[in-house]
């Protein structure tokens, strides 16, 4: 069974990188597509992006020019990098195991809340 | 406004059923099969409870089934528990994407 466990720091203020990270456990990289989904407090889910195992990705039009989904294949890890954050990226940001063959989010990592706030 | 859309809300008595639905904009809809429900307790991760349209993961109980039709996906949940008291949203990868997955709205499931 794939566990995603993911971290990062926070709360931000406007204009600073928010910066994610979320590791594999139980499972390989090339196993999935993965990508980064996100929800405002009090609301539902957004999609964000996402990475293919050999490193293809694609990012939410609203997002792409300030968005970065990298793989870490040493670490078994994903990160997400979103620069010039401002208010509207308060969020929890998931991380998610994407099947891509049938386009379903397999497994989620806990969730990790980012403020935003000056 | 989501090119998914879910009533805001939904409710039923234990041991009754409930079905909730997930309409795509036309043109818009997902391609054959693509359709998947997610359950999210509060403060916890949403967790995938169907895939193309009727499957469900291991470990999900078969309370839980799904259907397609035209333009609609529909969630039903028999012999409503406690335990199904959660917000539920659908997804599909949308036939003219160019980026990716979307979301319905959610819908917040109330066990009476």
């Amino acid at each position: 069974q794939v566990q995603l466990q993911q971290w990062g720091a926070g709360p931000l203020k406007p204009s600073e990188t928010l910066s994610l990270t979320c590791v594999v456990r139980g499972g390989s990289l090339t196993d999935y597509n993965w990508s980064w989904i996100r929800q405002p407090p009090g609301k539902g889910l957004n999609w964000v992006g996402e990475i293919s195992p050999t490193g293809i990705f694609k990012y939410h039009p609203s997002l792409e020019s300030r968005v970065t989904i990298s793989l870490h294949t040493s670490s078994n890890q994903i990160s997400l990098k979103l620069n010039s954050v401002t208010a509207a990226d308060t969020a929890i940001y998931y991380c998610a195991a994407f099947n891509k063959g049938a386009y379903y989010f397999d497994f989620w990592g806990q969730g990790t809340l980012v403020t935003v706030s000056s | 406004q989501s090119a998914l859309t879910q009533p805001p809300s939904a409710s039923g008595s234990p041991g009754q059923s409930v079905t909730i639905s997930c309409i795509g904009v036309t043109n818009e809809f997902p391609l054959h099969q693509t359709v998947s429900w997610y359950q999210q307790h509060p403060g916890k991760a949403p967790k995938l409870i169907l895939y193309k349209i009727y499957e469900r993961p291991s470990g999900v109980p078969d309370r839980f089934s799904g259907s397609q039709s035209a333009n609609t996906a529909s969630l039903t949940i028999s012999g409503l528990q406690a335990e199904d008291e959660a917000d539920y949203y659908c997804s599909s990868f949308p036939v003219r994407s160019n980026f990716g997955m979307i979301f319905g709205g959610g819908t917040k499931l109330t066990v009476l």
